[in-house]
């Protein structure tokens, strides 16, 4: 079947602009994860969607971060007012519940010049 | 604060060898681990899992020991192959997953 999905797969924003990133998780999946990835460095956690409730947004860098999962499925993670150190990998991950495997999806590429 | 660490961040093995990925973790609340593969331009990919409750378990051609007493995770990969270079996270489940930084594995021909 189909794994989860993000679009756009690259994104180049000049500093200042916002920026907007999708994911389609795998269908059925109750849990949506968003991960940071720096160049060379291991995800780090984000943010934590059960169904349509984000229950967990603590590894949020900033408030200029705002994720979103209005009916339970697809999430669109936001940044606003992009800076330099927001270049990154973002990677989306779907599970059936919190404490099972996360399938992940290929990321999208955010370069900030 | 507590996190997740890895040993060695690349390890080159000979093709038909094999390798031992090693990880170490400070947090003792930690109940649920996982090694992932991450290929080039894609996402970490499940390779295996073991549950604080278990030292060892097995899968195909990988094995994962936990050893809780010095709070540390390895991966095994027998007769390494050429398509199992990649990198290698481990991660911990407290309440969330914590990723160490990775160990990039490449195998020689």
């Amino acid at each position: 079947g189909a794994g989860v999905s993000q679009s756009p797969r690259y994104k180049v924003a000049k500093r200042g602009q916002d920026v907007a990133l999708r994911c389609d998780p795998i269908s059925g999946h109750v849990s949506l994860f968003w991960y940071q990835q720096a160049l060379g460095q291991g995800p780090e956690f984000l943010t934590y969607f059960q169904n349509e409730a984000q229950l967990d947004k603590s590894g949020l860098p900033s408030d200029r971060f705002f994720a979103e999962r209005p009916e339970g499925s697809v999430s669109t993670l936001k940044i606003q007012r992009t800076q330099q150190e927001d270049s990154a990998v973002y990677l989306c991950a779907s599970s059936w519940d919190r404490g099972y495997e996360q399938y992940f999806g290929p990321g999208t590429r955010l370069t900030v010049t | 604060g507590e996190s997740v660490g890895l040993h060695l961040p690349t390890l080159s093995v000979q093709e038909g060898d094999n390798s031992i990925i090693n990880c170490a973790y400070s947090n003792s609340a930690s109940d649920y681990f996982i090694w992932y593969k991450q290929e080039s331009g894609k996402g970490p990919q499940f390779i295996i899992d073991i549950r604080s409750n278990m030292d060892k378990r097995q899968g195909q051609r990988v094995t994962v020991l936990l050893n809780k007493t010095v709070k540390h995770l390895s991966l095994q990969i027998a007769a390494t192959q050429p398509g199992d270079s990649a990198v290698y996270f481990c991660a911990e489940k407290v309440n969330d997953m914590r990723f160490g930084a990775g160990t990039r594995l490449t195998v020689k021909p």
